[in-house]
């Protein structure tokens, strides 16, 4: 059972948005930014969002994050078929003194 | 660049100890904000964040694990190296090793993960 709760699996058009969701506690959440990883099928998770709402050089802008105290956000705008991944978000976690991920969330795009 | 690479056995027989090393280039343990973690992921399943080992030491362990967990570091080959006793079949899965960077508190970098097969 994962730390951060997400939801297993969504759905979307091409060109539509998506919002994920992950839910942490005052542990993680409350004092630790929260991290965005995308794991394409057969490939290592790579980063996406971090600082809740940043994105690395090369990620698009089609890639937004946000957090509120116990629960963050990815958004994705204009889906795209290359979108099709599994998402985890990730923090710190100042109680156990170590990282937790959410569960992952399966997007499909159809 | 940043780079990382995991490197162990394939297959490890249930009760022995697994040793996984991970070569890194592009950045150094020994300046300060930089650390690597260990995740693993069985097949189909959710990341499992395992351990972490600081620039200055500092080691930190999922708790779950934590007694059967050591890392360790060699900044002259850049290198850091995680053991894991008694392994078991539910450890079968891919371990990635990671760059922490304290700065952005992220996983900035991932290695592509080497898959451990522990038979029944």
């Amino acid at each position: 059972q994962s730390v951060l709760t997400q939801p297993p699996s969504m759905s979307a058009a091409p060109g539509q948005k998506v919002t994920i969701s992950c839910s942490g506690s005052s542990s993680n959440f409350g004092n630790y930014y929260v991290s965005w990883y995308q794991q394409l099928p057969g490939t290592a998770p790579k980063l996406l969002i971090y600082d809740n709402n940043k994105r690395p050089s090369g990620i698009p802008d089609r890639f937004s994050g946000s957090k509120s105290v116990t629960s963050a956000t990815l958004g994705i705008t204009g889906l795209q078929t290359g979108d099709e991944a599994v998402y985890f978000c990730g923090a710190w976690d100042g109680s156990l003194s170590a990282g937790v991920f959410g569960g992952g969330t399966k997007l499909t795009v159809l | 660049q940043v780079t990382l690479r995991e490197s162990g056995p394939a297959l490890v027989k249930p009760t022995q100890t697994l040793t996984l090393t991970c070569t890194f280039s592009g950045f150094s343990l020994i300046t300060s904000g930089m650390c690597v973690s260990w995740i693993r992921q069985p097949p189909g399943k959710a990341l499992e964040w395992l351990a972490r080992i600081d620039w200055d030491d500092d080691k930190y362990y999922s708790t779950s694990l934590k007694s059967r967990l050591t890392i360790s570091k060699d900044t002259s080959k850049n290198q850091v190296v995680l053991r894991m006793t008694n392994m078991d079949p539910v450890d079968t899965a891919t371990y990635y090793c990671a760059r922490y960077a304290v700065t952005t508190a992220t996983l900035d970098y991932w290695g592509q993960g080497t898959l451990v097969t522990v038979p029944s």
